[in-house]
């Protein structure tokens, strides 16, 4: 079975504030790829990063950050120095062999001035 | 990037009529194309996977004959809420991937009301 787990339903933090989302993942698939997305409050997902299997090396973007760790079948996602601006809910997400994108719940962050 | 694009964003329908949501890659050839479907303050849970010129896949407990979904060709699906209740108010999203691409290009959204 394959599923996404994002374990924090809402995080509230103050801005500047260095913020660190988590998602971990279940497969049996050896050959997959992982997603965020942002959803603000309008509600298009926005892309932020894709990342498959084979690639464990982390990624940064700017203020974003990702951290893969096949070990522990996890692909978190940091934001440094928070602003309003990334107020939204952030959605991790799995694509493997059925031919799915399988998303977690999502996390609400709220960043506060 | 390549564009995906939605319409309506948003509409009302009172309960008993049928609303149809198009899905448009703008740029590419789609040839698949996913619907889900949103509650306020939930995940996007799937819907379906179409696939262009054959029937739709839907997810357990989708039903078919309510959510119509066809993907005559490849830049363009749609999908009609047939006699809608108020219960079936909720974000309808698209996506679309082209053949051997894993990234999904996502639509705008559909907010639907009925009322």
């Amino acid at each position: 079975a394959q599923k996404v787990t994002q374990a924090q339903t809402e995080i509230s933090v103050v801005e500047k504030e260095d913020v660190t989302l988590d998602c971990v993942y279940e497969t049996r698939d050896t050959t997959y790829y992982l997603f965020w997305y942002k959803q603000p409050p309008s509600g298009e997902l926005v892309f932020l990063i894709r990342r498959n299997s084979f690639d464990e090396q982390n990624e940064i973007s700017g203020r974003y950050s990702w951290n893969f760790q096949k070990s522990t079948s996890s692909f978190n996602f940091t934001i440094t120095a928070s602003q309003v601006v990334d107020s939204a809910v952030y959605f991790c997400a799995l694509h493997g062999g059925y031919n799915k994108l399988i998303f977690g719940a999502g996390t609400r962050l709220a960043v506060h001035p | 990037g390549a564009v995906v694009s939605q319409h309506p964003s948003w509409v009302i329908c009172k309960s008993g009529t049928s609303v149809k949501i198009e899905c448009r890659s703008l740029d590419f050839q789609a040839t698949t194309m996913f619907w889900y479907r949103q509650f306020p303050k939930q995940s996007l849970m799937l819907m379906a996977t179409s696939n262009e010129g054959s029937k739709a896949t839907y997810e357990q407990g989708v039903e078919k004959d309510k959510f119509l979904i066809n993907h005559a060709s490849l830049t363009l699906s749609t999908l009609t809420v047939t006699s809608a209740h108020p219960e079936d108010s909720s974000f309808y999203i698209c996506s679309a991937e082209s053949l051997g691409h894993t990234e999904a290009f996502f639509g705008q959204g559909t907010r639907l009301t009925v009322v």
